[in-house]
């Protein structure tokens, strides 16, 4: 079985400074893992996905994650947060047929 | 062009009744799914169907199913709505063995 686990269901950060999300996974196998963005009251954006070929990710709009397994972590970064980052972010496990497991999501904040 | 359309966008009804939520992908995927995201915004999958295979999440009540009239379709049927029902329904496509999923924008089920 799979679970995905969100650390943070809110992280805020001023404009300009480094965003982290945390995701950790628990999976008997080596896992898919993705990113996923939530604008309000809209779909699912991928941003990266990790399925077993680098451990660094690097995503759309200037994400990257680095998968540690190690760790259990598919951590996901920014270096500098733009407003337009406001959003819902969910960290996914999974791959074919049965579909992603979902974390409960993070809210991420931008402070002007 | 759309690659996983949904209809319709919202739909408000009335509890007891029956609806239908229509589905299409034009990415030639080979897999389809029904997530539900609850007020809490959690996502957690339904349904998944291929040719050949139907996979329920144990969790989802028989008032709940899907019906693939082809392979670039997949349609939701609710019957006897009831108000916990209320939630966004989002489609979703992959091709399993690239591992690469694709969702519709979503549907926004209102039972009053």
């Amino acid at each position: 079985a799979q679970s995905v686990t969100q650390l943070d269901s809110h992280v805020s950060v001023s404009e300009g400074t480094p965003v982290l999300l945390r995701c950790n996974y628990s999976s008997s196998y080596s896992p898919s893992l993705f990113w996923y963005v939530q604008h309000p009251n809209k779909g699912l954006q991928l941003l990266l996905k990790y399925t077993s070929a680098a451990t660094l990710v690097k995503g759309i709009n200037g994400f990257e994650a680095e998968f540690k397994k190690s760790e259990t972590s598919f951590h996901l970064t920014k270096p500098s947060a733009h407003m337009s980052d406001a959003a819902e972010y969910f960290c996914a496990s999974g791959g074919g047929a049965d579909g992603l497991t979902f974390g409960k999501g993070t809210h991420l904040i931008i402070q002007p | 062009d759309t690659a996983v359309s949904q209809t319709p966008k919202y739909l408000v009804t009335q509890m007891g009744n029956d609806k239908s939520i229509k589905c299409e992908q034009n990415l030639g995927h080979d897999t389809m799914y029904w997530y539900k995201q609850d007020s809490k915004k959690f996502l957690k999958i339904m349904f998944s169907y291929n040719n050949k295979e139907l996979i329920i999440n144990e969790t989802v009540p028989n008032r709940f199913s899907p019906k693939s009239p082809d392979k670039a379709h997949l349609n939701l049927h609710i019957n006897s709505l009831e108000l916990g029902d209320s939630a966004v329904y989002f489609c979703a496509s992959s091709q399993v063995l690239t591992r690469g999923y694709t969702f519709g924008s979503g549907t926004r089920l209102t039972v009053v």
